[in-house]
């Protein structure tokens, strides 16, 4: 079946610019994780979805982060006035449930000039 | 918060050659998961595996949650085994499957 997709796959912006990323979890999938892999700090989680429950977003490095998942499904993150290093790749994960394996996207890849 | 440490950090191979990766936690984990980062940046699961040993193909894990370390083995290694192997664990006691991961060993298999 499906697997997780996400898009854009590449983003290029300048520096101050808002950028939203997007991610379409696994049917069925009630859990869905945000992380990024950056050059520096390897893969670092940002935040996670639970069905109705709040959000995790204690890896959130700024309040220039955010992210909502609407319906349940689909979750978009958001940067806004982005910063050089905000530069990295962007990884979503979904699972059937905390417990099970998390399976990921292909990732966007965030460039700031 | 928890260390998850990976060894060796590199790894050169001839095609046709087995070798051990290690991963070892400084925790109780209720989950573990081995990746496999291929060159286009792809993450691909290995095994979810919190104990026990497990098998696919050429590729093995074990995990020994109470010494707190996980192994994967691969044999005859091909070119195409080649990438970033990551050690990922969720913190035993946790409600939720944040994983933190290792930093990963770089595997060169030549042919």
């Amino acid at each position: 079946g499906a697997g997780v997709s996400q898009s854009p796959s590449n983003k290029v912006t300048e520096k101050g610019k808002d950028v939203e990323l997007r991610c379409d979890p696994i049917s069925g999938h009630t859990a869905l994780y945000w992380y990024r892999q950056s050059l520096g700090q390897g893969l670092e989680f940002l935040i996670y979805f639970q069905g109705n429950s709040a959000p995790d977003k204690s890896g959130l490095p700024s309040d220039r982060f955010s992210a909502e998942r609407t319906g349940g499904s689909v979750s978009t993150l958001t940067i806004q006035r982005t910063q050089q290093e905000d530069s990295a790749v962007y990884l979503c994960a979904s699972s059937l449930s905390d417990e099970q394996p998390q399976h990921f996207g292909d990732g966007t890849r965030l460039s700031i000039l | 918060g928890i260390q998850v440490e990976q060894s060796p950090p590199d790894l050169i191979l001839q095609e046709g050659a087995n070798s051990t990766l290690r991963c070892n936690f400084s925790d109780s984990v209720n989950n573990l998961q081995w990746f496999h980062q291929n060159p286009w940046g792809q993450l691909i699961n290995l095994f979810y595996i919190p104990s026990g040993t497990k098998q696919n193909g050429r590729l093995s894990a074990t995990t020994v949650a109470t010494e707190r370390y996980s192994l994967l083995y691969i044999s005859s290694s091909q070119t195409t085994d080649s990438g970033v192997y990551f050690c990922a664990v969720v913190v035993g006691g946790t409600s939720y499957g944040k994983l933190t991961f290792g930093q990963g060993t770089i595997l060169t298999v030549h042919p």
